[in-house]
């Protein structure tokens, strides 16, 4: 069983377009981020939700936004896609429960193209 | 917030040479600080880890080390493989629920 799962792996789409990448995680954590990579690697956090608490990266713009259903679950919405937003997204989620730091779980990523 | 500067940002090592990367970090509350490997079209995965009450630790060919004073971290890497060749991230955390994480190293092993 994949541990943390996203769907697509792959996503091409024209600019203007609003589109949602979907995450999953079955290993009972109680936190979730999204990330996104840019083309020189760099993992920028974009959102961190806990226990109902949702933290933003303020240098996201407001046309990402991350819904989530249930714990096991943090979905992220684009709207009005822009050529810049083309990158890999990556889910992951950790159990921050603890006082002590315990290790993130990622995704397989999201290879998002906008044309 | 966190801040964490990765160097070097490539790295290129011939097969069986010794790999060194190395980290600094701004949050005197971090207390847990991991290390990951991305491979290629995959997601980073972990491959060790050292909290704020431990100074070193080793996994059969790579160990870290941590410098609480100096707020230094470091990734050793031995008898280097061809399959190392990946890139490797820093991270640290504990101040707050969002790990942060350097901007990766490349490490290329020639055969």
């Amino acid at each position: 069983d994949t541990a943390v799962s996203q769907t697509p792996k792959y996503l091409v789409t024209q600019m203007g377009n609003d589109k949602s990448i979907k995450c999953e995680q079955n290993l009972g954590h109680d936190t979730m981020y999204w990330y996104k990579q840019d083309s020189k690697k760099f993992l920028k956090i974009m959102f961190s939700y806990n226990n109902k608490e949702l933290i933003i990266n303020e240098t996201v713009p407001n046309r990402f936004s991350p819904k989530s259903p249930d714990k096991a679950h943090l979905n992220l919405h684009i709207n009005s896609l822009e050529l810049g937003d083309s990158a890999v997204y990556f889910c992951a989620s950790r159990d921050a429960g603890t006082s002590a730091g315990t290790e993130a779980f990622f995704g397989q990523g999201t290879r998002l193209t906008v044309v | 917030g966190e801040n964490v500067e990765q160097h070097p940002s490539t790295l290129s090592v011939q097969e069986g040479d010794s790999a060194v990367i190395k980290c600094t970090y701004s949050d005197s509350a971090s207390n847990y600080f991991p290390w990951y490997k991305q491979e290629l079209g995959k997601g980073p995965q972990l491959i060790i880890d050292i909290r704020s009450n431990v100074g070193e630790k080793k996994d059969q060919r790579i160990a870290v080390t941590l410098n609480k004073t100096a707020k230094h971290f470091s990734l050793h890497i031995t008898e280097t493989q061809p399959e190392d060749s990946a890139v490797y991230f820093c991270a640290a955390s504990g101040g707050s629920y969002i790990p942060t994480f350097g901007r990766g190293t490349s490490l290329i092993v020639h055969p």
